[in-house]
């Protein structure tokens, strides 16, 4: 089966930095994948990891445990554009598989 | 601009309509995709065209048929839905190879609304 898990809801204060986890259980792995989903509009790729350790992209970073199924996305220096939901989501065979995603709220 | 172009972006239509939705690349990718987006829910994937050839299909109803002519388009053929088939659809495209993974870019969706 292919279950992935992601808290629901999240809060952060402007400036600050933010966690948001990940665990998974797939009948594949070839890379895990977040995204940035805005109300209304598409999904946009923000970083991926496809060996263990942590990525680095600007104020975002992306970490992968692939032995514990496990990876998060540390958002720093939270902007209020930074409010949406962030998805998780594994490739596996042909398909990317999403979790339900987290919706993160920075408050000023 | 993610390089994914979807129409429309809005459809309300009745029970008995015929509708397509229309999708189109422009990144020279080889894989696409159509996801079903509802609220509350996962993105959960419908249909997977790898080199125009279709590779998987989730389980899906009938009344929803794909068509990929070409490695730059994509279609979703729209025929007596149901009101639980109101959701945004989600068009994506990916560079398939041997080699390293890639992520995949998406559209911005068609909202479609089953009156």
């Amino acid at each position: 089966g292919q279950n992935i898990d992601q808290p629901t809801e999240m809060t952060a204060t402007e400036g600050a930095i933010v966690q948001i986890n990940c665990t998974y259980q797939t009948s594949g792995f070839n890379g895990l994948f977040w995204y940035q989903q805005h109300a209304a509009e598409a999904p946009t790729f923000l970083s991926y990891n496809v060996l263990d350790g942590l990525e680095e992209k600007g104020r975002f970073s992306s970490f992968l445990s692939r032995s514990k199924g496990y990876s998060y996305l540390l958002l720093k220096e939270l902007q209020m554009k930074d409010s949406a939901s962030y998805l998780c989501a594994v490739k596996s065979g042909q398909n990317f598989v999403f979790g339900p995603g987290t919706r993160l709220s920075v408050l000023p | 601009e993610t390089g994914v172009t979807q129409t429309p972006r809005h459809l309300v239509m009745g029970m008995t309509n015929k509708k397509s939705l229309k999708c189109e690349q422009h990144l020279g990718h080889n894989a696409m995709y159509w996801y079903k987006q509802s609220a509350k829910k996962p993105l959960e994937l419908m249909f997977v065209y790898n080199f125009k050839e279709q590779t998987e299909n989730n389980s899906v109803p009938s009344r929803f048929s794909p068509e990929c002519p070409n490695s730059s388009h994509l279609f979703l053929h729209l025929h007596t839905l149901q009101p639980e088939d109101s959701a945004l659809y989600l068009c994506a495209s990916s560079q398939e190879s041997m080699g390293p993974t890639n992520p995949a870019f998406f559209g911005q969706g068609t909202r479609l609304t089953v009156v």
